[in-house]
């Protein structure tokens, strides 16, 4: 199974500042990554499919890049309610995987 | 708007089983799949399976195999998560989702999750 690294576990910010989220693929799922956001006691968001793609009513902040092996979430500029876990997930075989996550917590 | 709404916490003992429900709404129900993804306490989120809920099919992770069954009911509009011989590993929040059955497999909505825990 493809197995997705996140990096960093935690990322402290301030608002207003910008978040740079990494995920890498333990083999190369072309385009076929998708970017979830998740709130305590929620269930995730899908922010961002096939890459670079934002879901409906996900705010132009956030943005995502890559193909192959290594993929990036970057949210422009951090407003208080973007302080959340941030996963990584591929669509390009069974299983589908997440990766363990990235923390994104206020400075 | 598309609703995804799941059966509330339970407490099981090593050794039993659970079955979870989604009861979805506003959309049509048998041209999506729907899944179920397992998340423990400090673990990632793990992918389950799936269940096509128009003609009943079923694809399960090769690490739930043996314990999972998904099942759906087109007429409630309503898909079931079934598992078998639960251990402490399998206290967790339990979610359904669904994607379109052609694809592409991105998880949207959710439901709000189940809490199962098991203890002795």
């Amino acid at each position: 199974e493809i197995v997705l690294t996140q990096s960093p576990a935690t990322l402290s910010l301030s608002p207003g500042e910008r978040a740079t989220l990494s995920c890498r693929a333990s083999q190369s799922v072309s385009r076929f990554l998708g970017w979830y956001q998740q709130k305590p006691g929620q269930a995730p968001r899908l922010l961002i499919y096939d890459a670079s793609n934002r879901a409906t009513g996900i705010p132009a902040r956030f943005s995502g890049s890559g193909s192959g092996t290594d993929f990036t979430l970057t949210i422009s500029s951090l407003e208080p309610e973007d302080f959340a876990i941030y996963y990584c997930q591929h669509r390009s075989d069974w299983p589908l995987t997440f990766g363990g996550g990235t923390k994104v917590e206020i400075k | 708007q598309v609703q995804l709404v799941q059966s509330g916490a339970e407490v099981k003992k090593p050794g039993a089983s659970v079955k979870v429900s989604c009861k979805t709404s506003g959309y049509t129900f048998t041209t999506y799949l729907i899944h179920w993804v397992r998340q423990a306490p400090g673990q990632r989120l793990e992918w389950m399976g799936w269940v096509n809920a128009g003609n009943g099919n079923t694809k399960y992770s090769q690490k739930f195999q043996d314990r999972v069954t998904i099942t759906r009911d087109a007429s409630a509009t309503t898909a079931y998560m079934d598992l078998t011989n639960l251990s402490s590993e399998d206290t967790a929040v339990f979610y359904c989702a669904r994607t379109p059955a052609a694809g592409p497999h991105w998880f949207d909505p959710w439901g709000q999750g189940t809490l199962v825990t098991v203890s002795s």
